[in-house]
Order: structure tokens, then C-alpha cells, then sequence
């Protein structure tokens, strides 16, 4: 049962330039969640998809914009980047929330380390 | 601002048991505690999760205090490979995925 994958695993960038992240979410999920984590820090939410529609959003500019395809995957698309934005870009898969049952736990990739100079 | 509080790190000898708080002193009624660990260079890992009761798993057993404002992580018998950053987020029962990740603890198992 494969879990979740990421690809590239990493990436270098200059400023300026746009970059597509790839998600492959686990077997028998439909939803799934990007998130940016800076060195020495925990995940930071940057979006949700399900239905391929992004659900909810965290505080990241409209730089940041996503997509969800049928099967489930996902990528994550930034443009003009910044310095700032070198990171590991993390995705994370689950079952639609049911509020009749605990939140499905999140299952993680091992990301895509993002640099940019 | 993170709904969790924990140390930023702690050490534990090889083979004895690890026991890592977090206080969430503002949990509401509907929100869940959830643990997941990070080991270096890879994705965080789903560990437990918890309501009001204690939880046990095969990986660790969660102590929620009575009135939830705190809670304890235990791993029984710790191994050189349960070195991570561990992570206790509040979550809430219906749909919610802006979960708020704090700086987590940094758990060093010693030989």
C-alpha cells in the first residue's frame, strides 16, 4: 500500500522563477493538504483540496495556488519566487472530515526541499 | 500563535520510558489532541490522538489530564530511532485542516 509521494524530492530555483511540486496522496484518500516548513520550525498550512476545489486556506499570498486532479493528486504551483520561500514543501492526504468522527490523521510525504537563490 | 505549549527539547536514556508534555490550556469541548513526530529529513508521522480518555497504541500511549488543559505523550520503552521532533497540535472535531504546528519537542535518545 504505497503512502503518500512527492516528487522532485528536491529542487534549486532562482528568484523570479515559478516552480510545480507533485503530490501522490495514500491509497483510498481523497483530500489533500500542502504545507511550508522553514528550517527549525513546525508545518505551516498553506491549502486544502477535495472535490478538486480548494476547501480552506491558510495565510500564504496569491502566489501560492494549487490544483487537484480526479485521481486524487495534487500539485502545488508557486510563481515569482522569493528567497523566502526556499522551504521543505510538505503534502499530506486524509479522508473527507466527517464531524460524526474524529479527524482522519494527517499521512505525510517526506517533502520536496525547496531552494531558492 | 500556537494552541500548544511544550519544552523545546528533552533527552531520555535507551530503553526507559518518555514522557513528553504539552499544555493546551485552551481546549475546547470539540478539539482533539493529536501527536506527530519528525524524523530528521523526513515527513511528520501520524503517532496518536486522543479526546478525553487515555489512549494506547503500539507506538505510545496518550495521557489527557482530567480537565484537558494538558496532556503527556509516552513511549514505553524508547529506542535510539524514537529520536525526532515531536509534535502535540489541538484539532478540531469537524472539518479543519488549518492545524497550528508550534516549534514541537526535540527528543534525543542517549545509548
Amino acid at each position: 500500500d504505497a503512502g503518500v509521494t512527492q516528487s522532485p524530492t528536491h529542487l534549486i530555483k532562482t528568484r523570479g522563477q515559478q516552480v510545480t511540486l507533485r503530490c501522490s496522496p495514500k491509497s483510498g484518500h481523497d483530500t489533500v493538504s500542502w504545507y511550508q516548513q522553514a528550517l527549525g520550525q513546525g508545518p505551516q498550512f498553506i491549502f486544502q483540496y477535495y472535490e478538486e476545489e480548494e476547501r480552506q486556506r491558510g495565510n500564504f499570498p496569491d502566489r501560492f495556488s494549487g490544483h487537484q486532479f480526479p485521481n486524487y493528486s495534487s500539485e502545488l504551483n508557486v510563481n515569482a519566487l522569493l528567497l523566502g520561500d526556499s522551504a521543505l514543501y510538505l503534502c499530506a492526504s486524509s479522508l473527507k472530515e466527517d464531524r460524526f468522527r474524529p479527524p482522519s490523521p494527517l499521512h505525510f510525504g517526506n517533502g520536496t526541499r525547496l531552494t531558492v537563490t | 500563535d500556537a494552541k500548544t505549549t511544550q519544552p523545546p527539547s528533552m533527552d531520555c536514556a535507551e530503553g526507559r520510558a518518555a514522557n513528553l508534555p504539552c499544555n493546551h490550556s485552551t481546549i475546547s469541548g470539540n478539539e482533539y489532541v493529536y501527536w506527530y513526530r519528525q524524523i530528521h529529513s523526513q515527513g511528520p508521522q501520524y503517532i496518536i490522538h486522543g479526546l478525553k480518555n487515555n489512549e494506547t497504541n503500539e507506538m505510545a500511549s496518550l495521557i489527557i489530564t482530567e480537565d484537558r488543559k494538558s496532556s503527556t505523550l509516552i513511549l514505553p520503552h524508547a529506542t535510539l530511532r524514537d529520536t525526532a521532533v515531536y509534535y502535540c497540535i489541538v484539532r478540531f472535531m469537524d472539518s479543519n485542516y488549518q492545524l497550528i504546528w508550534g516549534a514541537g519537542t526535540k527528543l534525543i535518545i542517549k545509548p
